[in-house]
């Protein structure tokens, strides 16, 4: 079995601030990790994953996250937050053995001016 | 350009209707799912075909029916429709069903109210 948990499901930030959504996970193997985020009204967009190696992952908009094996964490980062940053943000973990892809349930940023 | 592509956009229908959504592709992926997010956000897979074949078939009600008439395609169809499938139908794609290469790309989503 597989699950996700993003424990927050608000963060609020102030413009220029660092901003880091968090995210543990479960899996029996070894996990795929990914980010998503959805705008209001719109598709999610995929923002970056960890499969293998180095543990820092970069993205796209500037986002990163960080794999942490022992805490089974994969925070997701970004050290200086826009107000376009405001959207719904899901983690996702895929089994590496398995083709489910089992999603958090979401984080909302608020990113204000 | 659009690479995951879903017609409608919106969908209002009365109770007991027959409707379908349709999705296609056009990055010449092998994978294709529906998912539906409810009024929560919260987002459940229903469906997965890999070239063609059903690979995922969740626990979702007979009424739901996928098909896939190519790679490229996943259409949707339910019958009789309840008020409770009212939510956001997203399709997505993956060049493969699993390993490191399987990432999924999500459609913009197809709103279905139910009256």
């Amino acid at each position: 079995a597989q699950s996700v948990a993003q424990p927050e499901d608000q963060v609020n930030v102030a413009e220029g601030n660092p901003l880091t959504v968090k995210c543990t996970y479960s899996v029996s193997g070894n996990p795929y990790l990914f980010w998503y985020v959805q705008y209001p009204n719109r598709g999610l967009q995929f923002l970056l994953k960890y499969i293998t190696g180095d543990n820092l992952v970069k993205g796209s908009y500037g986002f990163e996250a960080e794999f942490n094996k022992s805490q089974t964490s994969f925070h997701l980062k970004k050290p200086s937050a826009l107000v376009s940053d405001s959207a719904l943000y899901f983690c996702a973990v895929r089994d590496g053995n398995d083709y489910k892809l089992s999603f958090g349930a979401g984080t909302t940023v608020t990113v204000r001016a | 350009d659009t690479a995951v592509s879903q017609t409608p956009k919106y969908l209002v229908t009365q109770m007991g209707n027959d409707k379908s959504i349709k999705c296609e592709q056009n990055l010449g992926h092998d994978t294709m799912y529906w998912y539906k997010q409810d009024s929560k956000k919260f987002l459940k897979i229903m469906f997965s075909y890999n070239n063609k074949e059903l690979i995922i078939n969740e626990t979702v009600p007979n009424r739901f029916s996928p098909k896939s008439p190519d790679k490229a395609h996943l259409n949707l169809h339910i019958n009789s429709l309840e008020l409770g499938d009212s939510a956001v139908y997203f399709c997505a794609s993956s060049p493969v069903a699993g390993g490191p290469r399987d990432t999924q790309y999500f459609g913009p989503g197809t709103r279905l109210t139910v009256l």
